[in-house]
C-alpha cells in the first residue's frame, strides 16, 4: 500500500507565477489535510478537505490560495502570484475516517517551494 | 483552539543517553500523536495515544499521556544517531460537540545524537 505521495518534491517559482502542488493519498483515505511549515516554525494546518468538499479553510490566507480535492484525481493546492514569503515545505496528510476519535493522519514527504 | 507547547527546543547528548521531550496541551487532549521529521523531509507516525495513563513503547521509544490528558512525555532509552531528527506531538481533530476540525502540532523538539 503506497503511502502519501506529494509531487513535486522541490518547486521553484519566480515572484508572481503560480505554484501548483499535488497530493494523493493513501488508498482507501477520503480525508486530506495540508500543511505549511515556514522556517523555524511549527506546522500550520491550512485546509481540510473530503472529496468533493472543503470542510475547513480557516488555516488558509484568504487571498492567492484555493485548495481542490476532487472525485477523481489528487488533491491540489494552489497558490497563485507567488510572493517569496510563500517559500515553505507544505506538507499532505491523509486520513481513512474522522469522527469522534481524533484518526492517526499520514504525512507525505512534502513539496518544498522557493520563490525567487 | 487548542495548543501545545514543546519542551525543550533542541536537545543535543551523547550516544547513549536517556532524553525525555514533553508536550503540554492547554486543553484536554483527545488524541496526542508523536511524529519524527528527519531533516528535510516529511513527518513519520510514531505512536498515538487516547487514554489517561496510556503508555506505548516502539523500540527504545516510549511516550506516555499523563492522567489528565494535558501533558504527554516521549522518552528514548539508550539514544542513537538515528534518533536524530525534530519530534512533534499533535492533537488529531476534534469532532465533539462542534469543536474546531484544527489539528494542532507543537512546534517541534530538534535532537542531535553525537556518537
Amino acid at each position: 500500500n503506497a503511502g502519501v505521495m506529494q509531487n513535486p518534491r522541490h518547486l521553484v517559482r519566480r515572484r508572481g507565477q503560480e505554484a501548483r502542488l499535488r497530493c494523493s493519498p493513501m488508498k482507501g483515505h477520503s480525508h486530506v489535510y495540508w500543511y505549511r511549515q515556514l522556517p523555524e516554525e511549527g506546522l500550520k494546518f491550512m485546509v481540510y478537505l473530503q472529496k468533493e468538499n472543503i470542510i475547513d479553510e480557516s488555516g488558509m490566507p484568504k487571498e492567492r490560495f484555493s485548495a481542490e480535492f476532487p472525485k477523481e484525481g489528487p488533491s491540489i493546492l494552489r497558490i497563485q502570484q507567488v510572493v517569496r514569503g510563500d517559500s515553505a515545505a507544505y506538507f499532505c496528510a491523509s486520513s481513512p475516517r474522522a469522527g469522534p476519535r481524533a484518526d492517526t493522519q499520514y504525512f507525505g514527504p512534502g513539496t518544498r517551494l522557493t520563490v525567487l | 483552539s487548542q495548543e501545545l507547547e514543546q519542551s525543550p527546543q533542541s536537545l543535543i547528548v551523547q550516544e547513549g543517553k536517556n532524553l525525555t521531550i514533553n508536550c503540554t496541551s492547554s486543553k484536554t487532549l483527545y488524541g496526542l500523536y508523536w511524529y519524527k521529521q528527519k531533516y528535510g523531509e516529511g513527518l513519520i507516525f510514531l505512536m498515538m495515544l487516547q487514554k489517561g495513563g496510556e503508555e506505548k513503547s516502539h523500540e527504545k521509544i516510549t511516550a506516555k499521556l499523563d492522567e489528565k490528558k494535558q501533558q504527554s512525555s516521549l522518552h528514548i532509552t539508550a539514544s542513537q544517531p538515528s534518533h536524530a531528527g525534530i519530534y512533534l506531538c499533535g492533537a488529531g481533530p476534534l469532532y465533539l460537540l462542534g469543536g474546531s476540525y484544527i489539528p494542532t502540532f507543537g512546534r517541534g523538539t530538534s535532537l542531535i545524537v553525537h556518537p
